[in-house]
């Protein structure tokens, strides 16, 4: 069964502090995605990464920063963080197909809290 | 951008009643995935319909492509407890990128 590992559940941090999300996948998935999730709001993309060192802008990377230096893991780093990235972040995974995306396994999700 | 606006936001339905969530588009699809997460969870992968007019069940899920690739639904028939969660549709457009579009989702809340 697929596992995708998110390193913390809760996190609180301070305004201004320099914060790294990790996840780690373990069905060798070429996909890794950073989402983050707000009330009424759903799901929204905030950066993506179909191969080791390569990634791409999701929907709203403004704030935001990706590494992916292995494949199996996929980190999310908040340069500067503000109280309007308060929410919960979920990162998932998925195999890449010719020509089709594929189902994505998420991870639990980490509640980050910024005061 | 694709959007894909989904509907109602919330639901609530007694215990054995029946339940509809809506997915539209404002492309054409190339398929289309539906999630579901429960209260403290995360998504989980139910299906994905990819033909024009495919219908598929899951015991008493069906879930339903429409003719034109831009609509989608989810039904749950006689609703129990257990299907409480956020369900979530994921709309790849036709011809673009292969990284679907999540809808906001709609939150089914069943009472006893």
């Amino acid at each position: 069964d697929v596992k995708v590992t998110q390193s913390s559940r809760y996190l609180v941090k301070r305004t201004g502090e320099k914060v790294f999300l990790e996840c780690v996948q373990d069905m060798d998935h070429e996909n890794m995605f950073w989402y983050r999730q707000d009330p009424g709001l759903g799901l929204r993309l905030i950066y993506f990464s179909y191969d080791v060192k390569m990634k791409e802008k999701g929907d709203i990377p403004e704030g935001y920063s990706v590494s992916r230096e292995k494949k199996e893991r996929f980190s999310l780093i908040l340069e500067s963080a503000s109280t309007n990235q308060t929410s919960m972040y979920l990162c998932a995974s998925s195999f890449i197909r010719q020509g089709s995306n594929q189902p994505q396994h998420f991870g639990d999700g980490t509640r980050l809290s910024i005061l | 951008g694709q959007q894909v606006m989904q509907i109602p936001q919330y639901q609530h339905v007694q215990e054995g009643e029946d339940f509809t969530t809506y997915c539209n588009s404002s492309t054409t699809l190339s398929n289309i995935q539906w999630y579901k997460q429960r209260p403290g969870g995360h998504p989980v992968f139910l299906i994905q319909l990819v033909k024009s007019g495919e219908v598929k069940k899951q015991k008493r899920l069906t879930f339903q492509f429409g003719e034109a690739k831009k609509n989608s639904s989810l039904h749950i028939t006689a609703t129990q407890t257990t299907d409480v969660g956020t369900y979530f549709c994921a709309g790849r457009e036709s011809g673009g990128s292969y990284i679907p579009t999540f809808g906001r989702g709609t939150s089914l809340i069943v009472h006893p």
